[in-house]
């Protein structure tokens, strides 16, 4: 399966900082890599597919690059209400969609 | 639009088998692509397989091989995730999720993209 590595495992920033997360892919899977917010108790939500197509109704603060082995979640402006933990998933070879291991954001 | 309702949460003795249920409304359910999702208590998130219930061959994760089922039932809408010799890792809460954006929900690609989720079934393991 293809390995995906998100860093950082967490992260605390002020309302109002740029927040980026990387994730790395351990084969090229071109942009075949989504990321998902999920919030304490409830169910993942899709943010970004495609690697930096925004989801309908999705904030425009949110925003997704890269392609091939290397990508970049970024909030651009944090908000209280974007605490949670965000997680990028790969389906470059079915069956093995893999997720990366999470990122927790909080607020400083 | 597309709703997922799972079924409640369930204890199992270690060794035994538990069958969750995901039950579809809205949309033809019989095309479009069921995953399984789940997640141990504070760590991520695994993929474990899916089906699209009109060709009826589910795909599952090289992890679970083996040890887990999916089907559907396309009479009732529902689909079923059944994981057998439970041990404690197995603890966790079971999603299933598809992927219908703009309003139709999708077969090939619907294993991609996951926008639609059930609550959640918390299964715990334990003696």
């Amino acid at each position: 399966d293809i390995q995906m590595t998100q860093s950082p495992s967490s992260l605390s920033a002020s309302v109002g900082d740029r927040v980026t997360i990387t994730c790395q892919a351990s084969q090229d899977i071109s942009n075949y890599l989504n990321w998902y917010q999920q919030k304490p108790g409830k169910a993942p939500k899709l943010l970004i597919y495609d690697a930096s197509n925004l989801e309908t109704g999705v904030p425009s603060r949110f925003s997704g690059s890269g392609s091939g082995t290397d990508f970049t979640f970024t909030i651009s402006s944090l908000q209280p209400e974007d605490i949670a933990t965000y997680y990028c998933q790969q389906y470059d070879n079915l069956p093995g969609i893999t997720f990366g291991g999470g990122t927790k954001v909080e607020i400083k | 639009q597309v709703q997922l309702v799972q079924s409640g949460a369930e204890v199992k003795k270690p060794g035994s088998s538990v069958k969750v249920s995901c039950k579809a409304s809205g949309g033809t359910f019989s095309s479009y692509a069921i995953s399984w999702v789940r997640q141990a208590p504070g760590q991520g998130l695994e993929w474990m397989g899916g089906i699209i219930p009109i060709f009826g061959t589910a795909n599952y994760a090289q992890k679970f091989q083996g040890r887990v089922t999916i089907t559907a039932d396309e009479s009732t809408s529902t689909a079923y995730m059944e994981l057998s010799s439970l041990r404690s890792e197995d603890t966790a809460v079971y999603y299933c999720t598809a992927y219908c954006s703009g309003g139709s929900c999708y077969s090939g690609t619907g294993y991609y993209y996951m926008d639609v989720w059930g609550k959640g079934t918390t299964v715990t393991v334990s003696s």
